[in-house]
């Protein structure tokens, strides 16, 4: 199947700072992307929609300044948390969409264990 | 709006058999997918539905009724790696994936 890396799989950083998560589909292109965010015991809650190219499209609730997304090429998607709070700490998720087999399955990455204190 | 639903949480035992629903209403319908997710990690791919009917993989099968909007994994020969939290989401009309809240499954020796 499909592989998505996502780097780096854990990061502690102090509160105010940023941090850049990097999601990549190693062995096909994806134009979409998607990143998810998921509190201990809850489910996948999906904050952005990643597009090649052009802007991301936000969920609802989901602050467009504060959750940076740049998707410049067909293999990499990043998701920067600027200013971050300990309100962020959370495991955050990136997939890749691949759209060549009809299918639109997402392939999912590792995820990120983010810690901010 | 698009509503997902499926059980909180199920147990069963080791050796047996589970099935876990999954109703879905969403405006259209491009299929059905089911993901396993281990504590902490992220969810990985079990099975895709389209076509109404049931799709066996190994110990798992999926069955899919579009028109009851429908569908359920069934784990046969449960083994205590199983226990995981098991994700319903059905791809809309804009192929946006659509997710349930899952439903964690217990195994118990």
């Amino acid at each position: 199947g499909a592989v998505v890396s996502q780097h780096p799989s854990r990061v502690i950083c102090k509160s105010g700072t940023s941090v850049k998560i990097e999601c990549r589909s190693l062995d096909f292109q994806a134009t979409t992307m998607f990143w998810y965010r998921q509190f201990p015991k809850q489910s996948l809650m999906l904050m952005a929609t990643s597009n090649e190219g052009s802007k991301a499209t936000y969920e609802q609730g989901v602050e467009k300044d504060k959750f940076l997304i740049n998707h410049a090429s067909l293999t990499l998607s990043t998701l920067t948390v600027t200013s971050a709070h300990p309100e962020d700490s959370s495991f955050y998720i990136c997939s890749a969409r691949d759209e060549s087999g009809g299918i639109y399955e997402q392939y999912f990455g590792p995820g990120t264990r983010l810690t901010v204190t | 709006g698009q509503n997902i639903d499926q059980p909180t949480e199920m147990t069963a035992t080791e050796g047996a058999i589970v099935q876990i629903n999954c109703t879905y209403q969403t405006s259209g319908f491009n299929g059905l997918f089911w993901y396993q997710q281990h504590a902490g990690e992220a969810p990985t791919f079990l099975s895709y539905n389209v076509l109404d009917g049931l799709e066996e993989k190994g110990r798992f099968s999926s069955f899919l009724s579009r028109s009851k909007g429908y569908s359920y994994l069934l784990l046969k020969e449960l083994q205590m790696k199983d226990s995981a939290s098991y994700l319903c989401a059905v791809l809309d009309s804009n192929y946006q994936l659509i997710w349930g809240a899952g439903t964690k499954l217990i195994i118990k020796p």
